[in-house]
């Protein structure tokens, strides 16, 4: 079946702009992933949805970041005003649950790559 | 939430047993232990995951010590694709770290 996808896979733009990006899940995964990936670093996540509930948003790095999740559906993560320090790979993953045990396998999309210029 | 420790780097030779290390010290009693590995330039893969028992599937074997404070992830015969950088996670933590660059040489 598919997989995750994400798009755009590559987004230039100017600092100070917003910028979206998509995440499409696997098809009844109820839980979903925002990671970060700065280059030769490790994943930072971001935040996690259940359903379309995010419990856990501490590690948005400001407020300039946001992100909303339709059902068990497309997610989108927003950044404001952007700046260079938002350059990065930005991962999106899906897994059948989350519980309070941890995460159930995640499956990662390609990544957007962002570019503030 | 547990935190993972990993050596940043290892070698090993084409055809031979790789062993990546992990400690997770402060992992819960219920708590997985997941692997990924992440391909230059791809989004990571599951490999595999466990929690009191060791493990093993089409792609490696998780062996994980008795009092569950570390884990090793074993690929028993290294292919040049198996470069990448390998990510131990413990389930709660949503935080993959800098994870273990295994370098397999010809």
């Amino acid at each position: 079946g598919a997989g995750v996808s994400q798009s755009p896979s590559n987004k230039v733009t100017e600092k100070g702009k917003d910028v979206e990006l998509r995440c499409d899940p696997i098809s009844g995964h109820t839980a979903l992933y925002w990671y970060r990936q700065r280059l030769g670093q490790g994943l930072e996540f971001l935040i996690y949805f259940q359903g379309n509930s995010a419990p856990d948003k501490s590690g948005l790095p400001s407020d300039r970041f946001s992100a909303e999740r339709t059902g068990e559906s497309v997610s989108t993560l927003t950044i404001q005003r952007t700046q260079q320090e938002d350059s990065a790979v930005y991962l999106c993953a899906s897994s059948l649950y989350w519980t309070f045990e941890g995460s159930y396998e995640q499956y990662f999309g390609p990544g957007t790559r962002l570019t503030v210029t | 939430d547990a935190k993972t420790t990993q050596p940043p780097s290892m070698d090993c030779a084409e055809g031979r047993a790789a062993n990546l290390p992990c400690n997770h010290s402060t992992i819960s009693g219920n708590e997985y232990v997941y692997w990924y590995r992440q391909i230059h330039s791809q989004g990571p893969q599951y490999i595999i995951h466990g929690l009191k028992n060791n493990e093993t599937n089409e792609m490696a074997s998780l062996i994980i010590t008795e009092d569950r404070k570390s884990s090793t992830l074993i690929l028993p015969h290294a292919t040049l694709r198996d470069t990448a950088v390998y990510y131990c996670v413990s389930a709660r933590q949503l935080t993959f770290g800098s994870g273990t660059q295994l370098t397999v040489l010809p």
